[in-house]
């Protein structure tokens, strides 16, 4: 069965430091998703991605945050400067199309700043 | 604006009862719904979905949720609770108005044997 895959699983970083959380989305799905979820908290929605371009973002997607799709095939989710509170568990979604609605959800990357 | 509210953050029954988790959601347009379930140190995974049509949905583990649109509410239930369904339960709403899905603050399940 096709699934999404998350790497790393767990990162610790350094305040300050840049991180790169990859995942790779099913092969014939077009929206891309980002969400986190904060210990103790609710899953909460970062951006969509669709057509190799942001469709969505939350007010928490500022300018620290950015993704990419490199090569057809990765999907990237960039934290520059981490902040202690971006410690979280970050999870990649991809969808067929947008409409039909479900999501395959990664396993998540937890991310720890120290 | 759209929203989900799942009441109860935890719920605990005995093996074998029934299990109703509650989602009551706001939306100012026709919103699909969806049950999520989270097992421990796993993403999630979709247990059914209600985008048009009957408005009882089957998931899967037998569950099951009715969409109703008077009482805007989406709860889950499942008639007989397994140890195997504890878990965190995240019910959600999706509109064509936004491309995102909006989720409750979760439902975390315990089964008492």
């Amino acid at each position: 069965e096709p699934e999404v895959t998350q790497t790393p699983s767990h990162q610790v970083t350094q305040m300050g430091q840049e991180v790169i959380l990859r995942c790779v989305p099913i092969s014939n799905h077009l929206y891309f998703y980002w969400y986190r979820q904060i210990l103790g908290q609710k899953v909460e929605f970062l951006v969509s991605f669709y057509n190799n371009e942001i469709s969505e973002k939350s007010e928490i997607f500022d300018d620290q945050f950015s993704v990419e799709r490199p090569d057809g095939s990765n999907f990237t989710l960039k934290i520059r400067s981490t902040k202690l509170e971006d410690s979280a568990m970050y999870f990649c979604a991809s969808s067929r199309a947008s409409h039909t609605g479900e999501l395959f959800f990664g396993e998540g990357s937890r991310l720890t700043v120290l | 604006a759209q929203s989900v509210t799942q009441l109860g953050s935890h719920v605990s029954v005995s093996e074998g009862a029934l299990v109703l988790l509650r989602c009551n959601y706001s939306s100012s347009v026709p919103p699909y719904l969806f049950w999520y379930v989270q097992y421990p140190n796993q993403g999630l995974q979709l247990l059914l979905k209600y985008t048009t049509g009957a408005t009882l949905v089957k998931g899967i583990n037998g569950f099951e949720a009715e969409f109703k649109k008077s009482e805007t509410s989406f709860h889950l239930t499942k008639p007989s609770a397994h140890m195997s369904d504890a878990a965190e339960y995240f019910c959600a709403l999706y509109t064509n108005t936004g491309n995102q899905f909006y989720f409750g603050t979760g439902t975390s399940l315990t089964v008492i044997p």
